[in-house]
């Protein structure tokens, strides 16, 4: 079945550094990835749609600039978190779809990255 | 507008007791539903999807039903397990900026203790 890889499940870092999250599809090419950010007991809230060779598309209140996403090729999209703070710890998911159609679209999520900023 | 609203939690059930998590959604046309699950330090999983009026999902002994007339899709299970211990979302996909991305429900906690 189509799996979704990321890396790295877990990453601590010092504030101020900035941390990269790739997002793969493994056996599948995915033209649109998402990102999610999980709040603790609280649901995902989508942070970006990331289209293969162009620019992401943010959702309001989401800095695009903090949150750089690239989707270089159809397998890969990546999250980098610039100038990271303690309030961007979170647990970052993204997720990509298997096809165009409404009807029976599902998305493949990958395991999730926790991130800890210090 | 397009949403899905669900039962907060958390909730709490003793082994082999039934669960119901409720879940109602709006739309202006019949939208495939979803429920996904989240175990403790694990990503989201899909549980089980109905893709059109009165289709009923189903796995590992969860069933949900998509009801038109009462735009739900409840969340059922006769008997569950300490292992289904976990949060459950419900879902549905909302077209938008060109493509298809999932929107949720705030998600419910369950704890089923022994």
């Amino acid at each position: 079945g189509a799996v979704v890889s990321q890396h790295p499940s877990r990453v601590i870092c010092k504030s101020g550094t900035s941390v990269k999250i790739e997002c793969r599809s493994l056996d599948f090419q995915a033209t649109t990835m998402f990102w999610y950010r999980q709040f603790p007991k609280q649901s995902l809230m989508l942070m970006a749609t990331s289209n293969e060779g162009s620019k992401a598309t943010y959702e309001q209140g989401v800095e695009k600039d903090k949150f750089l996403i690239n989707h270089a090729s159809l397998t890969l999209s990546t999250l980098t978190v610039t100038s990271a703070h303690p309030e961007d710890s979170s647990f970052y998911i993204c997720s990509a779809s298997l096809g165009t159609g409404v009807g029976a679209n599902v998305l493949t999520f990958g395991a999730g990255s926790r991130l800890t900023v210090l | 507008g397009n949403s899905v609203t669900q039962m907060e939690g958390p909730v709490t059930l003793s082994e082999e007791a039934f669960l119901t998590i409720n879940c109602t959604y709006t739309a202006t046309g019949y939208p495939s539903l979803f429920w996904y699950v989240q175990y403790p330090g694990e990503g989201l999983q899909l549980l089980l999807k109905a893709t059109k009026a009165d289709d009923k999902g189903s796995n590992k002994g969860f069933e949900a039903t998509y009801r038109k007339e009462t735009t739900s899709f409840h969340l059922e299970k006769g008997s569950v397990q300490v292992s289904d211990s976990a949060v459950y979302f419900c879902a549905r996909p909302l077209f938008w900026a060109g493509s298809y991305q999932l929107t949720f429900g705030k998600g419910t906690k369950l704890s089923v203790i022994p």
